[in-house]
């Protein structure tokens, strides 16, 4: 357990249906990153905040996607209208910022399946 | 936009050394060498990272080439538990990491 948690665990949705994800970093970290993993490739990144401020999208975010991170803790990743193509896990990362030895903490992870 | 090129799997045997390999050769200055490892089902897990030197911690080492263009993760005893997807993959100084397609380790008993 790396103190990152994301709900739920697992999500079957109909396409078209929206779904909503949640991220619970490690408190005292600073930034957080969401990541999109299909089956047999590495996570690919998406989006990250630094504190509520996002900061950075990946071109794999498409305008159905949103993420948030209201108060600088949680985030929040909504998929508008799903598509099969959207069945992925989608993993949340937290990382305090500043120093040399920083590295990411991923959570366990949302299986999205699109029927 | 991976940077890191990494064989698609491995095999061990039980208790042997494991060396995985990973090249870089586009690696920056200011890139640090990172190494995760995925269970099935589970999110990424650190192993260890290093800019130039050598590294050792309780569950690796890192060897890292003089250039930087490659370096190999050694697993002194490789167990069971060890069976996974090991990444290899450079963080910039944004703290960007950019993931492969790892390498699949297979522990054999």
């Amino acid at each position: 357990d790396t103190g990152v948690s994301q709900n739920p665990r697992h999500k079957i949705t109909k396409r078209g249906q929206n779904v909503t994800f949640r991220c619970d970093p490690i408190s005292e970290h600073n930034r957080l990153y969401w990541y999109r993993q299909t089956l047999g490739q590495g996570p690919e990144f998406l989006t990250y905040f630094q504190n509520e401020a996002q900061l950075e999208k990946s071109r794999l975010l498409s305008d159905r996607f949103s993420a948030e991170r209201p108060k600088g803790s949680f985030s929040t990743l909504e998929i508008q209208r799903t598509e099969q193509g959207d069945s992925a896990m989608y993993l949340c990362a937290s990382i305090t910022t500043g120093g040399a030895w920083e590295t990411q903490y991923f959570g366990p992870g949302t299986r999205l399946l699109v029927l | 936009d991976a940077k890191t090129t990494q064989p698609n799997s491995m095999e061990s045997n039980e208790e042997e050394p494991v060396h995985l390999p990973c090249n870089h050769s586009t690696i920056s200055g200011t890139d640090y060498i990172h190494w995760y490892r995925q269970l099935p089902s589970q999110g990424p897990e650190y192993v260890i990272h290093g800019l130039t030197s050598n590294v050792n911690n309780r569950m690796a080492s890192l060897a890292i080439a003089e250039d930087r263009k490659s370096s190999t993760l050694i697993l002194h005893r490789a167990t069971l538990r060890d069976a996974a997807v090991y990444y290899c993959i450079l963080r910039d100084p944004d703290n960007q990491f950019y993931f492969g397609t790892g390498t699949s380790l297979t522990v054999i008993p």
